[in-house]
């Protein structure tokens, strides 16, 4: 079974540019997560897409924008890249969404995308 | 607020020994859920274990143990016979909330663990 997959996995940007990551779940997942890791902030959560709906959004600006098509697949985009938008942007794949409940689903990472911003 | 706590920035342990990375976590939700993860210098995040918060025995996997105190809210990770390719850092992370909240995870700073040889 094919594990969480994220492209590309090292990218250096320009500050002003704009860049986007895909991520494909695992195979019969249906909800996608973004998060963001730096050295200061450490892991920070972005959102969360589940058939095709954004169902949670972190506090991040709105530079930061995702979506999720019909098989699953995500990508998220980052507009007008800042300095410090420079950090690991990992993928977390899961068969559900968070239903309030003790749901014992659990969450796979992909290997992250390294976005370099200079 | 909920929150993780990881007070143990650094580790040594011997090969072949156990040792046990602390992370105590802070909700006032009754349903939750813990969870492990290890990350390597490459940067995976590699799920290793889920306790329930209701799941009353401790949870297993292989070599990794979690230790779950629920009236101390601590789940303290056990890593026994430790080995070279254990050396990466450790994430404590939980899952919390009522329903129609965001039930993302919430990490704590991590805790990095060498193995010597």
């Amino acid at each position: 079974k094919a594990g969480v997959t994220q492209t590309p996995r090292y990218l250096i940007k320009t500050r002003g540019q704009q860049v986007t990551l895909s991520c494909s779940p695992i195979s019969g997942h249906r909800s996608v997560s973004w998060y963001q890791q730096t050295p200061g902030q450490g892991l920070q959560f972005l959102f969360e897409y589940f058939s095709e709906t954004q169902r949670n959004k972190g506090n991040f600006p709105g530079r930061f924008s995702g979506r999720q098509f019909s098989n699953s697949r995500s990508e998220m985009n980052v507009s007008t890249l800042e300095l410090g938008d420079s950090a690991l942007y990992l993928c977390a794949s899961s068969s559900q969404t968070w239903t309030g409940m003790n749901s014992g689903n659990t969450i796979y990472f992909g290997e992250g995308s390294w976005l370099t911003v200079v | 607020a909920q929150k993780i706590t990881q007070t143990q920035p650094g580790m040594f342990v011997q090969e072949k020994e156990a040792v046990t990375l602390d992370c105590t976590y802070d909700t006032s939700d009754q349903s939750y859920g813990l969870f492990w993860y290890k990350q390597p210098s490459s940067g995976e995040m590699i799920f290793l274990i889920y306790q329930g918060s209701y799941d009353e025995q401790n949870a297993t996997e292989g070599r990794y143990s979690l230790n779950f105190q629920k009236a101390r809210k601590s789940a303290n990770l056990v890593i026994s016979a430790s080995q070279l390719g254990d050396s990466a850092m450790y994430f404590c992370a939980m899952r919390a909330g009522t329903r129609g909240s965001q039930g993302n995870l919430i990490f704590g700073k991590g805790t990095k663990l060498s193995v010597k040889p």
